[in-house]
């Protein structure tokens, strides 16, 4: 059974400073990996997509890397501004024939000025 | 452009009492389409996915049920609401395995 992790489930952090959110899940047997972002009280928004045969990708000051075979993905965040701070979530796409997308926890984030 | 709308944005409903909530997608054909629920301090729970209208494929079983009448229309609906219905439920869409798109969401609160 696929299972999705995010550490640290929350973290504060200087505005300016770079930083790296952590994504495991436990079978590398998967179509794609999504980042969201989600405001409190509002829905998802997706912010990347990485694709099972791709190693990153990038959008403005976020990067999302891939390791399929280690279960691992980041999201580097660069030069991190108050208006950063939300809750970031990771899915992944299994590839077991079905169409479900399976969530990790979160980390929820604050960028301090 | 693709849009999704979700409504009621918020509702507080007593106990026993009967649920509809309903989703509907602009700007794309036939859809995957998908409820889920965030309970408060916890992760995103799937409820329900559907792949064609009339085809539903429950993951959680309860008091919930859900419906696609039309190709870019889902409904989620109960009974007899339970205290534990109360969270946040968003529906979502793709196109086969691609990116998943999420609506705003309803806050629901069962009393």
């Amino acid at each position: 059974k696929q299972e999705v992790t995010q550490i640290p489930a929350a973290l504060s952090v200087p505005e300016g400073e770079n930083l790296v959110l952590n994504c495991s899940f436990t079978d590398s047997a998967i179509y794609n990996l999504q980042w969201f972002r989600q405001d409190p009280g509002k829905g998802l928004t997706s912010l990347l997509l990485i694709q099972s045969s791709q190693r990153e990708q990038t959008s403005g000051r976020l990067n999302a890397s891939l390791d399929k075979s280690s279960g691992r993905s980041t999201l580097y965040i660069a030069a991190s501004q108050p208006g950063d701070s939300a809750t970031y979530l990771c899915a992944v796409r299994p590839t077991s024939g079905t169409y479900k997308y399976i969530f990790g926890t979160g980390t929820r984030l604050k960028v301090l000025a | 452009s693709q849009t999704i709308h979700q409504w009621p944005a918020t509702l507080v409903q007593p106990v026993g009492s009967p649920l509809s909530l309903e989703c509907t997608v602009e700007g794309t054909s036939n859809p995957n389409l998908y409820w889920y629920r965030q309970a408060a301090g916890r992760g995103l729970q799937l409820l329900f996915y559907s792949v064609g209208i009339g085809q539903i494929s429950s993951e959680v079983p309860q008091n919930l049920s859900a419906s696609r009448p039309q190709d870019r229309q889902f409904i989620l609906s109960s009974k007899k609401l339970l205290l534990s219905d109360s969270g946040f439920y968003l529906c979502a869409w793709s196109v086969q395995a691609d990116r998943l798109y999420f609506g705003p969401g309803t806050r629901l609160t069962v009393l």
